[in-house]
């Protein structure tokens, strides 16, 4: 199958800072882009939804501002959590649909604010 | 939209055994139904879909899952289950149409766990 490169798979920084997660589909385009988030024995909860060229669209109760999507291209969406706080903790997964609307998950980012 | 239910949250069982995990779904259109298995601070890998046809799918590591329209379950079975299976599993649902198309809704999730 398709491959969803996510990175970096952990990454432990300083509350008030901000951080980067990338999602790159390896070998296929994607249009459409999703960021989940995964709280310890949970099931995943979407947070938004990336569209090339376009806003990311985000569900109800997530931050846009704290949690920024850019889709600058087809194999590229980026999630940048701003100004972390502990809370922001968890494992944040992205998702890639092709082009027959299959679904390719990358390995997920486990995010520690300390 | 659409909703899934995993009635299981935890399946204990010994190597060997047989194993069914659950999930019913709700819907008013049409679906694809899929099982992911994610093992510990994995993201999700595809186990076996539901797109048409057979109602009796097989999947990857000898996994396989039954349509059952009526009753709109989609349980997955496995006739021995090995340690290496021991990981969470999740059932999600696609609608064919509407103004969800394309959007995964998941389950919560079962965590099986083979014991040996």
């Amino acid at each position: 199958g398709a491959v969803v490169s996510q990175h970096p798979s952990r990454v432990i920084c300083k509350s008030g800072t901000s951080v980067k997660i990338e999602c790159r589909s390896l070998d296929f385009q994607a249009t459409t882009m999703f960021w989940y988030r995964q709280f310890p024995k949970q099931s995943l909860m979407l947070m938004a939804t990336s569209n090339e060229g376009s806003k990311a669209t985000y569900e109800q109760g997530v931050e846009k501002d704290k949690f920024l999507i850019n889709h600058a291209s087809l194999t590229l969406s980026t999630l940048t959590v701003t100004s972390a706080h502990p809370e922001d903790s968890s494992f944040y997964i992205c998702s890639a649909r092709d082009r027959v609307l299959e679904a390719f998950f990358g390995q997920g980012t486990r995010l520690t604010v300390v | 939209a659409q909703s899934v239910t995993q009635l299981d949250s935890q399946v204990p069982v010994f190597e060997e055994a047989p194993v069914e995990l659950r999930c019913n779904y709700s819907s008013s259109v049409s679906v694809y139904l899929f099982w992911y298995v994610q093992y510990p601070n994995q993201g999700l890998q595809l186990l076996l879909k539901y797109l048409s046809g057979s109602t009796l799918v097989k999947g990857i590591n000898g996994f396989e899952a039954e349509f059952n329209k009526s009753q709109t379950s989609f349980h997955l079975r496995k006739p021995s289950v090995h340690i290496s299976d021991t990981a969470e599993y999740f059932c999600a649902v696609r609608a064919l149409r509407g103004s969800t198309l394309g959007r995964l809704y998941f389950g919560r999730g079962t965590q099986l766990t083979v014991w040996p």
